[in-house]
């Protein structure tokens, strides 16, 4: 299996642009988690899916900030407008949400700079 | 890669030495706890778990302890290798749902 796929693997834009970041998750994992890692605040999850539904979204910071599941093998986190402070790197991760719930599997990131 | 944090605790150790990196948490409610390892540029990495009904967890060169006493909980590599320089998260799930809660992280660098 290829792993969790995520794109774009860098974004540079400028504040007040709408920014999208995708991620393909492990073909087969129920769950879908959405991560955002600053230096400031360490990684901290954003919202997560269970079977394309979103069952916790408390960590969204605010309005700017959607995510959305069409199907199990897709799913993308949108900032619009984006702002400096919101650059970071986000991940996205998949699991299977069987024994092991805690074991997740991260893709490589998107790393999302706001000028 | 991204830095994950400038201000991150730091353990330098020798190759081959053992290696201990400590993490507390504050819910006493949560009832499993994750080690992971994350290189640079790269995802956070599941290295091994444990369930608040065990104190001790072992895998390989690898095992976890944890004092639920003093909310600690601690991760031991044995035979440290330069591969195992990283940062090394603990995370916990505070009600039981699927939601990780992952603690600052800790650098381990190994000097060869």
């Amino acid at each position: 299996d290829a792993g969790v796929i995520q794109s774009p693997r860098h974004e540079v834009t400028e504040m007040g642009q709408e920014v999208t970041l995708r991620c393909k998750p492990i073909s087969g994992h129920d769950y879908l988690f959405w991560y955002r890692q600053t230096m400031m605040r360490g990684l901290e999850l954003l919202i997560y899916f269970n079977n394309n539904v979103p069952i916790d979204d408390s960590g969204m910071p605010e309005d700017r900030f959607s995510a959305k599941m069409p199907n199990a093998s897709f799913s993308t986190l949108k900032i619009q407008p984006s702002e400096p402070r919101d650059s970071a790197v986000y991940f996205c991760a998949s699991s299977t949400g069987t024994e092991n719930t805690g074991e997740l599997f991260f893709g490589e990131g998107s790393r999302l700079t706001v000028l | 890669g991204e830095s994950v944090g400038l201000h991150l605790p730091t353990l330098s150790v020798q190759e081959g030495d053992n290696s201990i990196i400590n993490c507390a948490y504050s819910n006493s409610a949560s009832d499993y706890f994750i080690w992971y390892k994350q290189e640079s540029g790269k995802g956070p990495q599941f290295i091994i778990d444990i369930r608040s009904n065990m104190d001790k967890r072992q895998g390989q060169r690898v095992t976890v302890l944890l004092n639920k006493t003093v909310k600690h909980l601690s991760l031991q590599i044995a035979a440290t290798q330069p591969g195992d320089s990283a940062v090394y998260f603990c995370a916990e799930t505070p009600d039981s749902s699927y939601k990780l809660i992952f603690g600052s992280g800790t650098r381990l660098l190994v000097r060869p």
